[in-house]
């Protein structure tokens, strides 16, 4: 039931630079509602990677940058690492459900 | 350092009710400055919201899932908790608690548990 669309996958070799697109509509990302990012290694919780459109935590490489316009999105990781393969999803909110909604996941792959 | 750890039942049948338990340290489920919630994760699949709470009292539910949701909280314990009635193997799935700090437009998940597999089985 995921609102944003991602792509399934993206790859890319070690020091490349891949993009992630997360695609909404006039009640998410298009009504103004920020969009926020976040990776899930194997196994483990989603961690916070890009708040508010591109903001980064504390801690996050500046590898990782994001931006926003018209009803989307997109993460840009730069200087592709090992340690980047994982799950990547985008999240906002929604005004028409009336609650948060996430992107349907993007897998980078590291070659 | 916040932690949150989610415990209960791993394996239920058709048709029961699902609770789990969601135990904050190093932080209060009392502050003003947050939100807490569950967000479930099916084996390879994505992420969906399922319920949120405000130290008022107020509790927010997902529209597809509101009709057998209940999130209640003890704040005595610093432990909020989930029920899902009526569960499915659709219901099967990784459920993490979660916190969103409560400023305005802040619609975001900063702290997560190490989440809980639910199967659901006959």
């Amino acid at each position: 039931q995921s609102v944003l669309t991602q792509p399934p996958s993206v790859s890319g070799a070690p020091g490349q630079r891949v993009t992630i697109s997360c695609t909404g509509s006039s009640s998410n990302i298009g009504a103004g509602y920020d969009v926020h990012w976040y990776q899930q290694l194997p196994g483990t919780a989603p961690k916070l990677l890009i708040y508010g459109n591109s903001n980064r935590p504390s801690g996050v490489p500046d590898r990782f940058s994001g931006s926003k316009s018209g009803t989307s999105a997109s993460l840009a990781i730069s200087g592709l690492q090992a340690e980047d393969d994982a799950d990547y999803y985008c999240q906002s909110y929604d005004s028409s459900l009336s609650g948060y909604v996430f992107g349907t996941g993007t897998k980078v792959t590291v070659l | 350092q916040l932690q949150l750890q989610e415990s209960g039942p791993g394996l239920l049948k058709p048709s029961e009710t699902l609770s789990l338990t969601c135990t904050v340290s190093g932080g209060s489920i009392s502050s003003s400055r947050y939100y807490w919630g569950w967000i479930r994760q099916p084996p390879g699949k994505g992420l969906e919201w399922i319920g949120s709470f405000y130290y008022s009292g107020s509790t927010y539910y997902n529209p597809s899932l509101k009709s057998r949701v209940t999130i209640s909280v003890d704040m005595s314990k610093n432990q909020f908790s989930l029920k899902l009635s009526s569960v499915t193997a659709a219901d099967t799935a990784v459920y993490y608690c979660a916190r969103r700090p409560s400023g305005v437009a802040t619609y975001l998940f900063d702290y997560w548990g190490q989440g809980t597999l639910v199967t659901v089985s006959s």
